[in-house]
């Protein structure tokens, strides 16, 4: 098994930008997860797909952020434009449904730098 | 607001003694319980889950749950330098909207000294 695959692993761009971060979750995995992780906020929840269906986007941080998630193999989540506070690791996770006991699984991460 | 809370540390133990991590929890009805270990500049990794009160034993590892207080707990036992990584505590409420996501806590740096 493969496992998570992110793509790129690390990304810099400048100020204003649009940014594409790529995830292939586990096949056969029906949920997937995309985390931001930064020193001062931690791991946080952006955006929780399950069937290729948006669950919670809660914690997506504004309308510069969006996500898709076209089929149950490939989800993008896009920054457009970027500004340097979005600057920290990007991780897509998956897991096999939404069961209670449902492990999760992580991507090697994007490091994202905006300049 | 589903919070997990752990203590950030960092926590410091000598070779081959017991590190033990904490963790707290506000959702009462909490599931399901993981613990996570995430190297510097890697992704995390699950070492462990729990499910149910008592005690859950692999390897070197033991994962401890009280619900009734909420709290959860890691201990390490024989720690090596390699065990030297920050290790989140993740809840799953297992109920509603949110069935199926984890509420991860801040991390706990463990740094053991030869």
């Amino acid at each position: 098994d493969a496992g998570v695959i992110q793509s790129p692993r690390h990304e810099v761009t400048e100020m204003g930008q649009e940014v594409t971060l790529r995830c292939k979750p586990i096949s056969g995995h029906n949920s997937l997860f995309w985390y931001r992780q930064t020193m001062m906020r931690g791991l946080e929840l952006l955006i929780y797909f399950n069937n290729n269906v948006p669950i919670d986007d809660s914690g997506m941080p504004e309308d510069r952020f969006s996500a898709k998630m076209p089929n149950a193999s490939f989800s993008t989540l896009k920054i457009q434009p970027s500004e340097p506070r979005d600057s920290a690791v990007y991780f897509c996770a998956s897991s096999r449904g939404r069961g209670t006991n449902e492990k999760l699984f992580f991507g090697s991460g994007t490091q994202l730098s905006v300049l | 607001q589903k919070e997990v809370e752990q203590n950030s540390g960092p926590l410091s133990v000598p070779e081959g003694a017991i590190a033990s991590l904490n963790c707290t929890y506000s959702d009462r009805v909490s599931q399901s319980f993981f613990w996570y270990r995430q190297y510097s500049g890697k992704s995390p990794e699950l070492i462990m889950s729990i499910y149910s009160n008592g005690d859950k034993e692999d390897g070197r590892f033991t994962a401890q749950l009280n619900k009734a207080s909420q709290y959860v707990s890691l201990l390490i036992r024989d720690s090596q330098p390699s065990d030297s990584a920050t290790y989140l505590c993740a809840v799953n409420p297992g109920r509603g909207s949110t069935l199926g996501r984890l509420y991860f806590g801040r991390g706990t740096q463990l740094t053991v000294w030869p």
